[in-house]
């Protein structure tokens, strides 16, 4: 079963760093690029970043350009989003999804919960 | 990279058919026919319906499907059913490996 779980979202103080792994399982991992994309409370979908198959390409929102790195470990199946210098702005849900052919996500995970609070 | 204009609810009564809309710009929707549409039910993982615009993914009902005219792009789900009920999002790719999601439309089924 091709299966995308999400880890690493808590409680954050702003300013401060968090990094969100998700792992995947069911698929070949290395053969596909993939996205981070996130909702914020009472908000829709906003796609933040992309790598591709190798990790040798990322791509970023505006927004989180700067302060959000997009790294893969294809030995361990794991994408990760390391994020720093974290606003009010950043707090979503954090779902981590695969992209498939003609450029879709085909598979998503449940998401993560990052929340920046003092 | 503004996010593609949705309507912000679509209801409709069982059996009936409805369409979201999703507007973009000749940089995204319009230049590339790699429009895709995922429904969520909060909570879970959003699921593909549709991408490259008409196509849908195995397993997917044939109620769902999709068009595309210029800058905008549709869903349409035919013979409404309750567990229709959910948020719609579409997506382009908008070049340079980037992506826009839509605003998301949340579907009523009456």
């Amino acid at each position: 079963e091709v299966q995308l779980l999400e880890s690493g979202g808590t409680v954050v103080r702003p300013g401060g760093s968090l990094r969100l792994s998700c792992e995947a399982s069911g698929f070949k991992f290395d053969d596909y690029a993939m996205s981070w994309v996130r909702q914020a409370p009472g908000k829709g979908l906003e796609w933040v970043s992309h790598i591709n198959w190798s990790g040798g390409l990322q791509r970023y929102v505006d927004s989180v350009r700067g302060r959000f790195t997009i790294s893969r470990d294809n030995a361990r199946n794991t994408l990760y989003l390391q994020m720093d210098n974290l606003g009010d702005e950043d707090t979503a849900f954090y779902f981590c999804a695969m992209k498939g052919v003609d450029n879709a996500f085909d598979m998503w995970g449940q998401g993560t919960l990052v929340t920046v609070s003092s | 990279q503004s996010a593609l204009t949705q309507p912000a609810s679509v209801s409709g009564s069982p059996g009936q058919s409805i369409t979201i809309s999703c507007t973009g710009t000749s940089n995204d929707v319009g230049a590339y026919d790699y429009v895709s549409w995922y429904q969520h039910h909060p909570g879970e993982a959003p699921k593909l319906l549709i991408f490259a615009v008409t196509r849908r993914p195995s397993g997917i009902s044939a109620r769902f499907s999709g068009s595309k005219s210029g800058n905008t792009a549709s869903l349409t789900i035919s013979g409404l059913q309750p567990e229709d009920e959910a948020d719609y999002y579409c997506c382009s790719y908008a070049g340079d490996v980037t992506f826009v999601l839509g605003s998301g439309s949340k579907v009523s089924v009456l």
